[in-house]
């Protein structure tokens, strides 16, 4: 039973790009989070899935991100127009239910 | 608002000493996670508890629900347990629908 995988593992992006980061959550597991841990900074809740919807954006900013977990394939989370400030690693983790997290390697971006 | 707060931020200690974080939050929690991040590396979740001890290896969590405390020890410490140790705290609401909220780690390091 793989993990939470999540590719790429490292982006690099110029200003103005656009980046794709993909989680594929653990088998059985319907609920995806995606986290985002800027530099020297702790880890802060970014948005909620289960399959097709999305149950809670609150931490994601109103614009350039958005995020999917389409009925097949994994959950995406894309960035249009990246930033500087979008430099960071970003975790998906799955869970079952609302309880115990599994997360992934997380995916690196860097913003040249 | 919720507020986690571990101490302390910075731990060297020599291999084979008992080792102990705190985490200390604000409010009411339904669960609290101990999670651990090597450098450049993905999260792994430890422990999830509500309430009273668990352990798993050298590893041993408690929490106090009635002070709003908890404890992650180390037993005979080494260097692989070199990372940083995160507690987030899983509140009925706010911090997103997962609810989590993180405190922003203790980094750790063992020698040898």
């Amino acid at each position: 039973n793989a993990g939470v995988m999540q590719n790429p593992r490292h982006l690099v992006r110029r200003r103005g790009q656009e980046a794709r980061l993909r989680c594929s959550p653990m088998k059985g597991h319907s609920h995806v989070y995606w986290y985002r841990q800027l530099p020297e900074e702790g880890l802060k809740f970014m948005v909620y899935l289960q399959k097709e919807n999305i149950i809670d954006e609150s931490g994601m900013p109103k614009e350039r991100f958005s995020a999917e977990f389409p009925k097949e394939g994994p959950s995406i989370l894309r960035i249009q127009q990246v930033v500087r400030g979008d430099s960071a690693a970003y975790f998906c983790a799955s869970s079952r239910t609302a309880g115990e997290l599994f997360f992934g390697e997380g995916s690196r971006l860097t913003v040249l | 608002k919720n507020e986690v707060e571990q101490s302390p931020q910075n731990l060297t200690a020599q291999e084979g000493e008992f080792i102990t974080i705190n985490c200390s939050y604000s409010v009411g929690i339904s669960a609290l996670h101990w999670l651990q991040q090597h450098p450049g590396g993905g999260i792994v979740s430890l422990f999830m508890l509500s309430s009273g001890k668990k352990k798993h290896g050298r590893l041993i969590a408690t929490i106090n629900i009635q002070e709003k405390h908890s404890s992650l020890h180390i037993t005979a410490s080494h260097p692989r347990d070199s990372a940083v140790y995160i507690c987030a705290v899983r509140v009925p609401s706010g911090g997103g629908a997962d609810g989590l909220t993180f405190g922003k780690g203790t980094h750790l390091i063992i020698q040898p």
